[in-house]
């Protein structure tokens, strides 16, 4: 079965704290593409990263950083410094190659960055 | 490129009326999807297409929703008749495949509300 668990339903930090969204899944294919999409207040859902499931090196782009670690199927991502305009919803997401190309999504976590 | 674009981007009516969503993807995109967001059970992917094709149309809720795509440049969800519990936001993606798979990059609309009353 496919799926994508993100357990943290609400969080709220500090403005400049670290923040750390949990994104578990769950797959039987050893292909497959892992997401991160954030939904600011405006509602627009945009994209933020892809990882394939053959590349386990994090990625850092600015404040954001991903860390995927195939052994607890886990695909973390991190806001080091959190700003007030990272307040949104945060959506993993799954895709995997025998799934005809079906794109699935956690049920999302909503960020509060308290100014 | 204008993005995806939905209409209406509000919509309000009444139980039992037909409702009419409508999604232009971007130009190029052979792949479109219709996702519904509600509180409850987050974002829920209910049909995709590829080429104007369906693909899977395993999450529409039931035979009261239909979504079709006549050309590469429109597609409509349809829901006849509406019931209250299908208020929520309807957003429609489209995407093209890389790498001779579908690497997932969406591109969203703003979505469509629809409130049931």
């Amino acid at each position: 079965a496919q799926k994508v668990t993100q357990a943290q339903t609400e969080i709220s930090v500090v403005e400049k704290e670290d923040v750390t969204l949990d994104c578990v899944y769950e797959t039987r294919d050893t292909t497959y593409y892992l997401f991160w999409y954030k939904q600011p207040p405006s509602g627009e859902l945009v994209f933020l990263i892809r990882r394939n499931s053959f590349d386990e090196q994090n990625e850092i782009s600015g404040r954001y950083s991903w860390n995927f670690q195939k052994s607890t199927s886990s695909f973390n991502f991190t806001i080091t410094a959190s700003q007030v305009v990272d307040s949104a919803v945060y959506f993993c997401a799954l895709s995997e190659r025998n799934r005809d190309d079906k794109i699935i999504f956690g049920k999302g976590t909503r960020l509060h960055i308290l100014p | 490129d204008a993005g995806v674009i939905q209409s209406p981007r509000h919509e309000v009516t009444e139980m039992g009326q037909e409702v009419t969503l409508r999604c232009k993807p971007i130009s190029g995109h052979d792949y479109l999807f219709w996702y519904r967001q509600t509180m409850m059970r987050g974002l829920e992917l209910l049909i995709y297409f590829n080429n104007n094709v369906p693909i899977d149309d395993s999450g529409m809720p039931e035979d009261r929703f239909s979504a079709k795509m006549p050309n590469a440049s429109f597609s409509t969800l349809k829901i006849q008749p509406s019931e209250p519990r299908d208020s929520a936001v309807y957003f429609c993606a489209s995407s093209s495949p890389g790498l001779g798979f579908l690497t997932g990059e969406l591109f969203f609309g703003e979505g469509s509300r629809l409130t049931v009353l």
